[in-house]
């Protein structure tokens, strides 16, 4: 268990359709990141966050949105939605600051997001 | 980040080491090399990481050359259970943490 948790596990939705994937970050990790990896496809890094603001940015699609509570759990929304999109989503999580800047990221166990 | 190039796949013997190689040749000063495996469709999972030192811990052993242009992921005594894609990472440093970037990966095969 990485102590990443991600909600929900499955989820199946249809095309248009507009979804939110959940992430909670390990206690007291700053960051989160999400990746998104489509069959047989490498993990494409989408988003980071570092302590509720916009750190980095990769190629995530202007239909996607993210962002980072104070509480520090993190949501990915999808809208807009399309069979390219089904996917497997992963969030990470890592401390994030000074000198645990590069530490190891912890992943969750993903969402599995099937457009129909 | 620098770039990474990593075999596309490798068998080994069970039981037998299985060593992963791993060529960074623009890696700069301030990059760490990371190594993670997804298993299946697993998240990924943290293995080891370096600068420039040896590094060793229960799951693995990182060499880095002295150059750090290259390095070899060692798992000593592989299992069925290592089966997986294993990815060579390169991370730069900074005072807050920076992305991974995933490549293609190296899909190790371990059998009877």
């Amino acid at each position: 268990d990485s102590g990443v948790t991600q909600t929900p596990k499955h989820l199946i939705t249809a095309t248009g359709q507009r979804v939110t994937l959940r992430c909670s970050p390990r206690s007291g990790d700053l960051s989160v990141y999400w990746y998104q990896q489509s069959l047989d496809q490498g993990l494409q890094f989408l988003i980071q966050y570092y302590n509720g603001e916009e750190r980095a940015k990769g190629n995530i699609l202007e239909r996607f949105s993210a962002q980072q509570f104070p509480d520090l759990h993190s949501e990915l929304n999808l809208s807009s939605l399309e069979l390219g999109d089904s996917a497997l989503y992963f969030c990470a999580s890592s401390p994030g600051f000074g000198q645990l800047s590069n530490t190891e990221a912890f992943f969750g166990q993903g969402t599995r997001l099937t457009v129909v | 980040d620098a770039k990474t190039t990593q075999p596309t796949s490798m068998d080994c013997a069970e039981g037998r080491a299985a060593n992963l190689p791993c060529n960074h040749s623009t890696i700069s000063g301030n990059e760490y090399v990371y190594w993670y495996r997804q298993i299946h469709s697993q998240g990924p999972q943290y293995i080891i990481h370096g600068l420039k030192n040896n590094e060793t811990n229960e799951m693995a052993s990182l060499i880095i050359t002295e150059d750090r242009k290259s390095s070899t992921l060692i798992l000593p005594h592989a299992t069925l259970r290592d089966t997986a894609v294993y990815y060579c990472i390169v991370r730069v440093l900074t005072g807050t943490a920076s992305k991974l970037t995933f490549g293609t990966g190296t899909r190790l095969q371990v059998t009877l």
